[in-house]
């Protein structure tokens, strides 16, 4: 099974509202990161967040982690229909050595 | 700015063929990753690579090899195409050692095998 679950699967919000996304994961990390990904096109990176950190922000991205819950969220403040995006969490596990991605949630921003 | 390119965004091919995806980073990194992305499964790891005629297996590598001959080239091969290796796959690299850092990715490769 996946190591990271993002909820929920699909996110529809007007213009101007805020977004968060969750993601859950099931053994310790190193680090998490979110990805976004356009229709069809390749995976972008937004931010990453380290085990011994407990928020991060760029630009409107705010991510949050709780290592206690295993849990991070991706909050994207004003969105903007440029926004509208698949977006993926990653998981860097301390006994692995590579990236594990969650299924994604799907975000529609409307005009 | 940084670049992974893949050879081909769209291909098509028969069951039985063996198909060649090629990925190549400018960015001097290690390591190299191939990806297979499936509505409904998300990103699967199929190979990795950290270093140059090094391979390791991901998640899913039945039915595939790898070829990590030059550091910036990584490729994906497939030696008889079947119509469940329909995917879009996802080349990827990056700079940290032991393929925790932020990785970046090409395009795309969106194969159809019929």
């Amino acid at each position: 099974s996946q190591q990271g679950e993002e909820d929920p699967q699909a996110l529809s919000i007007q213009e101007g509202e805020n977004a968060t996304m969750n993601c859950s994961y099931k053994t310790s990390i190193n680090n998490l990161q979110w990805y976004r990904q356009n229709s069809g096109r390749g995976l972008v990176h937004l931010i990453l967040i380290r085990s011994n950190e407990r928020e991060k922000h760029s630009g409107r991205l705010r991510v949050t982690l709780d290592t206690s819950k295993k849990s991070s969220s991706l909050l994207i403040t004003a969105s903007r229909a440029a926004d509208t995006a698949s977006y993926f969490c990653a998981t860097d596990v301390t006994s692995g050595s590579r990236l594990t991605f969650g299924e994604g949630t799907q975000l529609t921003v409307n005009p | 700015d940084v670049k992974v390119t893949q050879s081909s965004r769209y291909l098509v091919k028969r069951t039985g063929e063996k198909v060649f995806l090629e990925c190549v980073q400018d960015m001097d990194h290690e390591n190299m990753f191939w990806y297979r992305q499936d509505p409904g499964l998300g990103l699967r790891l199929i190979y990795f690579s950290y270093d140059v005629k090094m391979k390791e297996k991901g998640d899913i590598p039945e039915g595939y090899s790898v070829s990590r001959e030059k550091k910036e080239r990584f490729s994906l091969i497939l030696e008889s195409a079947s119509t469940n290796q329909t995917s879009m796959y996802l080349c990827a690299s990056s700079f940290s050692t032991l393929g925790t850092g932020e990785l970046f990715f090409g395009e795309g490769s969106r194969l159809t095998v019929l």
